[in-house]
């Protein structure tokens, strides 16, 4: 069965670190470009960030460069996402999704869906 | 950044019913939109992507339409499953961007 799974939410206060991790299974995950989203109550569906196939593209959402960082290891069939400096507005549920399509034919289209973890960033 | 906006953000509809959604980018986006149906406390499953190519195991009563800012999403035939939350997302250039959202309720 293809997957996806995410891990490493929590609770965090204002100015902290998390790591996600997302472990994909099923599927030939290095063949796939793979997108942090994450979601809220009051701003819906937001992007975070995406990665290459091989790790060597990497974007993020304008107001997250600099505090997020997007890895993946293809030998563990992992995503990861490095959360620094922590605020309020960052709470919410971060989805790992696959692209619909393979290699260097990303659409940004997201076909597989982990099923989120939950981040709250509270004091 | 590219603008999405839906509209309506919500609706009332029956079985049987067909409902339409639209989409409006802030920019030419080509064909680069994608629609997605969320069920509460579920992920975003993919429906259409490319504007009009229906995903594999999507039913076709869901149909896609548009190029350039306007685009739709249309389902026919409405089936009880179908009462979600649907959200458009351009991937012409990140940061990809989606809509707001529009609920399909039941009438």
């Amino acid at each position: 069965e293809v997957q996806l799974l995410e891990s490493g939410g929590g609770l965090v206060k204002p100015g902290g670190s998390l790591r996600l991790s997302c472990a994909a299974s099923g599927f030939t995950f290095r063949s796939y470009s793979m997108n942090w989203v994450r979601q809220t109550p009051g701003k819906g569906l937001e992007w975070v960030s995406s990665i290459s196939t091989s790790g060597s593209y990497k974007h993020y959402a304008d107001s997250l460069r600099g505090r997020f960082s997007v890895s993946r290891d293809n030998a563990k069939n992992s995503l990861f996402l490095q959360m620094n400096d922590l605020r309020a507005d960052d709470t919410a549920v971060y989805f790992c999704a696959r692209d619909v399509n393979t290699w260097n034919d990303a659409l940004g289209a997201f076909d597989i869906w982990g099923q989120g973890t939950v981040v709250t960033v509270s004091s | 950044d590219i603008q999405m906006t839906q509209s309506p953000s919500s609706l009332s509809a029956s079985v049987g019913d067909s409902v339409t959604i639209t989409c409006r980018a802030s920019q030419s986006i080509n064909t680069h939109l994608t629609w997605y149906q969320q069920r509460p406390g579920k992920a975003p499953k993919l429906l259409i992507y490319l504007a009009s190519t229906l995903q594999s195991g999507v039913p076709s009563r869901f149909r896609g339409g548009g190029a350039g800012t306007d685009f739709t999403l249309t389902v026919t035939n409405l089936q009880s499953e179908d009462f979600a939350t649907y959200y458009c997302q351009q991937s012409f250039d990140t940061p990809y961007t989606f809509g707001q959202g529009t609920k399909v309720e039941v009438k």
